[in-house]
């Protein structure tokens, strides 16, 4: 069955470091992946998305995300971080396959950043 | 931008009573999926709807029941609700099913006392 497994329950970073949040994913076929980040009590904001082509693709808020087929990957990064982007971060893989394309969440990273 | 509309955007219910949750989503969009988030979890998908009919169905109790309505707005209906409903609604809309991507509204957040 398809799933997605975001090993970091918790990151803690300090602002202006580097981030990568690790996603990986269980699938049988070219996935469509994606990221979305929640704040506290917030909905779902899609930060960027991958369907095709070059494996590297940018977001907003300066995140990108690289795709790697032979680790089954989907790592999120961003080069320096901001208090802003504290918040929880889901990564996701449309499910297909009789279905119509429900979205299958990993657990989630809540990330931390210190002053 | 539009975005998806929920409401009512927080609700508190009693034990066994009924919810209706409301979602209209992003013009021109004609799927519609609804999930629920229980504290701390990650969403899970409860069903989805393209042009009016249902699409795909997931984790959702008997006690629920859904449609989508011809000008594309859905309405999720809970009945005899229990404690462990107590979740956050969220509704996400794409342009077509399958590829397209999904953009989630604000979310429902549901209390039952």
């Amino acid at each position: 069955a398809q799933s997605v497994t975001q090993p970091d329950i918790h990151i803690t970073v300090s602002e202006g470091a580097s981030l990568e949040l690790r996603c990986n994913y269980s699938y049988g076929a070219t996935p469509y992946l994606f990221w979305y980040v929640q704040s506290p009590g917030q909905g779902l904001q899609l930060l960027l998305k991958y369907f095709s082509g070059d494996t590297l693709v940018q977001g907003i808020k300066g995140f990108e995300a690289e795709f790697k087929r032979s680790q089954s990957s989907f790592n999120l990064r961003k080069p320096s971080v901001h208090w802003s982007d504290a918040a929880e971060y889901f990564c996701a893989v449309v499910m297909y396959g009789g279905s119509q394309g429900n979205l299958i969440f990993g657990k989630g990273t809540k990330l931390s950043v210190k002053p | 931008a539009a975005g998806v509309i929920q409401s009512p955007r927080h609700l508190i219910k009693e034990k066994r009573e009924t919810a209706t949750l409301k979602c209209y989503p992003i013009p021109r969009h004609d799927t519609v999926y609804w999930y629920q988030q229980g504290p701390g979890q990650d969403p899970q998908f409860l069903i989805s709807f393209y042009e009016k009919m249902q699409s795909d169905k997931g984790s959702i109790p008997d006690r629920f029941s859904a449609q989508q309505f011809s000008d594309y707005h859905s309405e999720l209906n809970m009945s005899s609700l229990e404690l462990g409903d107590s979740a956050l609604y969220f509704c996400a809309s794409s342009s077509t099913t399958g590829l397209e991507t999904q953009y989630f509204g604000p979310g429902t957040r549901l209390l039952v006392l």
